[in-house]
C-alpha cells in the first residue's frame, strides 16, 4: 500500500542526546514536509523539502536539522540544542512543487526527554 | 509569510446540530484551502479542500466556503454525529508553502 511511514511511534532520550526520526514515503511525491505540534498550538512548520537535495527552513527550525538525499525519505535530527524537544512530530508530504495540493501525513512520533 | 488563525478552539454541539469552524489568513497568494481532521493519536486527515477560484465545496455533511476577498474560510459540518469528535485543522497553502491554523476540539455530545 502506498502512504507515509514515520517510527517509532514512541521515543525516548535524554536530555543532551541527538535523536533522529525517521519518515519514509512511497507516494512518489516530490515535497514532504516535518511539523511540530503542541497542545493548543497547532502544527508548526520545521522544515520543508520541494526536492531532493534541498531544503528549506520553516518557523521553528532552531535545534533542528534535516536532509534530503532520497526523494522517499527525509529523516529530522532533534538536536541538544533544541531548547524543549519533547512533542508530538508529524512528517508529510505532497505531489509536487508547481500546484498546490493535498498533504499526506504519517502517524507521527511522540518524542518524550527525560 | 503565511499567517492562519482559527476559531473557535474548542466546540460544543448537540448531535444532529450543525458546527461551523471559521479561518482568517494573511497571505494574498494563498490558493489552496484544506481542512484536516485528526484523531487522538494519529495524524491528520484530509476532510475537504478548496482552492481559491471556487467560493464554495460541499461533500456530503462537510461543506467549506471561501472568501477571497476578506481572506477568510469556514468549515461547516451539518447533522453532526458522535464519530465526528476529533480536533480540526485549517490551513492555507502558497506554492507547497502549508501553514496550519491552532486547530478546534469539537465534541459532539450524544
Amino acid at each position: 500500500d502506498g502512504g507515509i511511514t514515520q517510527s517509532p511511534k514512541y521515543l525516548f532520550r535524554k536530555e543532551g542526546q541527538n535523536v533522529t526520526l525517521s519518515c519514509e514515503q512511497n507516494l512518489n511525491h516530490d515535497a514532504m514536509y516535518w511539523y511540530r505540534q503542541d497542545p493548543g498550538q497547532g502544527l508548526r512548520l520545521i522544515y520543508y523539502s520541494q526536492i531532493v537535495n534541498d531544503f528549506q527552513k520553516g518557523d521553528i527550525a532552531e535545534g533542528y536539522s534535516v536532509s534530503r538525499e532520497k526523494k522517499e525519505s527525509f529523516p529530522l535530527t532533534v538536536t541538544s540544542a533544541q531548547k524543549n524537544p519533547t512533542a508530538f512530530y508529524l512528517c508529510a508530504s505532497s505531489i509536487d512543487t508547481g500546484t498546490n495540493t493535498e498533504a499526506f501525513f504519517g502517524q507521527g512520533t511522540r518524542l518524550t526527554v527525560v | 509569510g503565511e499567517n492562519v488563525e482559527q476559531h473557535p478552539s474548542t466546540l460544543s454541539v448537540q448531535e444532529g446540530d450543525s458546527a461551523v469552524i471559521k479561518c482568517t489568513y494573511s497571505d494574498s497568494a494563498s490558493n489552496y484551502f484544506p481542512w484536516y481532521k485528526q484523531e487522538l493519536g494519529k495524524g491528520p486527515q484530509l476532510i475537504i479542500d478548496i482552492r481559491s477560484n471556487v467560493g464554495e465545496k460541499k461533500d456530503q455533511r462537510i461543506a467549506v466556503t471561501l472568501n477571497k476577498t476578506a481572506k477568510h474560510f469556514s468549515l461547516h459540518i451539518t447533522e453532526t454525529q458522535p464519530e465526528d469528535s476529533a480536533v480540526y485543522f485549517c490551513a492555507a497553502s502558497s506554492n507547497n508553502d502549508m501553514r496550519f491554523g491552532a486547530g478546534t476540539r469539537l465534541t459532539v455530545k450524544p
